[in-house]
């Protein structure tokens, strides 16, 4: 079944690290997003890719670097320069840049110790 | 400010009743979608609305759209325990490029 993978599904960053989330698809999209959850919020934007190599900023950036070496995959990296990175990191794609559903992976929580 | 609001922010109601959530935007949207969201998981796609559509259906769903009024509903009839869950609305704008935005939620209880 197609689908978007995100690992892992829980991580722990220690204070100074920098940590890479996962996100693979094998839908064929070519748009892939990451998004940022806080308790009671919407969604927020970090980084959107619409084709391979190429990457825009998002809402809330600062802290959080990209890469999209492939088609199929987008890997966050969330930097010691983000200073509160406790959150929910939803990875998503679709079908061009608007006018199409999302499909998300299943997430991943991350907790600064 | 933020584009997609829902109305109300959480709901209670007994299996077998529908369940009705509003989404109000401020600014004009190429299509308004609804999402569910189950606690710890990603977010799943119900349905997408055009601008130009009025309304849609899937399954137990049911979508309306109003541009006039900047706001859309989402009802669930004949509602189940296994609804519950977090529903978000989400519009594409159709001015200042690539924009989703996504509303905070509305957290619907259905007791068995």
């Amino acid at each position: 079944d197609g689908g978007i993978t995100q690992s892992p599904k829980y991580l722990f960053r220690k204070e100074g690290q920098n940590v890479t989330l996962s996100c693979e698809q094998n839908l064929n999209h070519d748009a892939m997003y990451w998004y940022r959850q806080d308790p009671g919020q919407g969604l927020r934007l970090i980084y959107y890719s619409q084709i391979v190599n190429d990457f825009q900023k998002g809402d809330i950036a600062e802290g959080y670097s990209v890469s999209r070496e492939k088609k199929e995959s987008f890997p966050l990296t969330v930097t010691s320069a983000q200073k509160n990175p406790t959150a929910f990191y939803l990875c998503a794609s679709r079908w061009g840049q608007a006018g199409y559903g999302y499909t998300f992976g299943s997430g991943t929580r991350l907790t600064v110790v | 400010s933020q584009q997609g609001e829902e109305d109300p922010q959480a709901l209670s109601i007994q299996e077998g009743e529908n369940a009705t959530m509003n989404c109000s935007y401020k600014t004009s949207i190429n299509n308004l979608q609804w999402y569910r969201q189950n606690s710890g998981r990603g977010l799943v796609h119900l349905i997408l609305i055009r601008s130009n559509e009025r309304e849609k259906h899937s399954g137990r769903l049911r979508v309306t759209l109003d541009t006039s009024k900047k706001s859309s509903s989402l009802l669930i009839t004949a509602s189940r325990a296994a609804d519950t869950a977090s529903y978000f609305c989400a519009t594409d704008a159709t001015t200042g490029g690539f924009k989703t935005i996504f509303g905070a939620g509305t957290r619907l209880f259905v007791k068995a």
